[in-house]
């Protein structure tokens, strides 16, 4: 069955640091990978989007890499900040065009 | 403001009653998406509506249904509930009918079923 693993664990980093999160998939072939952050209580919020396609995208200090022959996902935070503490969701496009979502890796920036 | 409004933002009721969670879309959104997210659980997919026409099912149990109106505002109706029906209900409006476009998420209802 199609399975996507992140992180169950926190991921501490230290302000300044990248912070880097995982998304692994199997028994699947997304057309696309999404990122979101969700903070507590809060709905998530879109960050970025990839495609099959393309190898890497940035977005200011972000950047998402999609390997499709790993089944890998890479999310890099650069220059981190205390204020970058939240979970983050990687969500998949399947063959019908639905998300199919990770449970989420909570970051935490430590000061 | 994400611009996808949620209300009520807190609904506590009893066991077997029937309520109604509310959903307007980001403006020129035409896909409305309903989630649950339990403490111990991620997202779950429960219904997609596209301009009033449910376009794909997920987890939906039978004592759920949904409708989206043609102001494009959709409710997500619980009935029979049960303490497990306790969670956070997401909705999220896209504008397009597939998933290859960023969604834009709601502050939630939180449920509670006492």
């Amino acid at each position: 069955s199609q399975k996507i693993e992140q992180n169950s664990e926190a991921l501490n980093i230290q302000e300044g640091k990248t912070a880097t999160l995982t998304c692994n998939y199997t028994n699947y072939s997304p057309a696309y990978l999404q990122w979101y952050r969700q903070d507590p209580g809060r709905g998530p919020v879109f960050l970025l989007l990839i495609r099959e396609n393309e190898k890497e995208k940035r977005k200011e200090r972000l950047k998402v890499t999609f390997d499709t022959t790993l089944k890998q996902s890479l999310f890099h935070i650069t220059a981190s900040q205390p204020a970058d503490s939240a979970t983050y969701l990687c969500a998949l496009g399947d063959s019908n065009y639905q998300l199919i979502w990770g449970a989420g890796t909570k970051l935490i920036i430590k000061p | 403001d994400s611009g996808v409004t949620q209300t009520p933002k807190h609904l506590i009721t009893a066991t077997g009653q029937r309520v109604t969670l509310r959903c307007s879309p980001r403006s020129g959104d035409l896909s409305v998406y309903w989630y649950q997210q339990s403490l111990d659980q991620g997202l779950q997919f429960l219904i997609q509506y596209y301009n009033g026409e449910e376009r794909a099912k997920g987890n939906i149990l039978e004592r759920f249904s949904a409708q989206q109106f043609p102001d494009l505002h959709s409710e997500l109706n619980l009935s029979s509930l049960e303490l497990g029906d306790s969670a956070l209900y997401f909705c999220a409006s896209s504008v397009v009918k597939s998933g290859n476009y960023g969604y834009t998420f709601g502050s939630g209802t939180r449920l509670t079923v006492v």
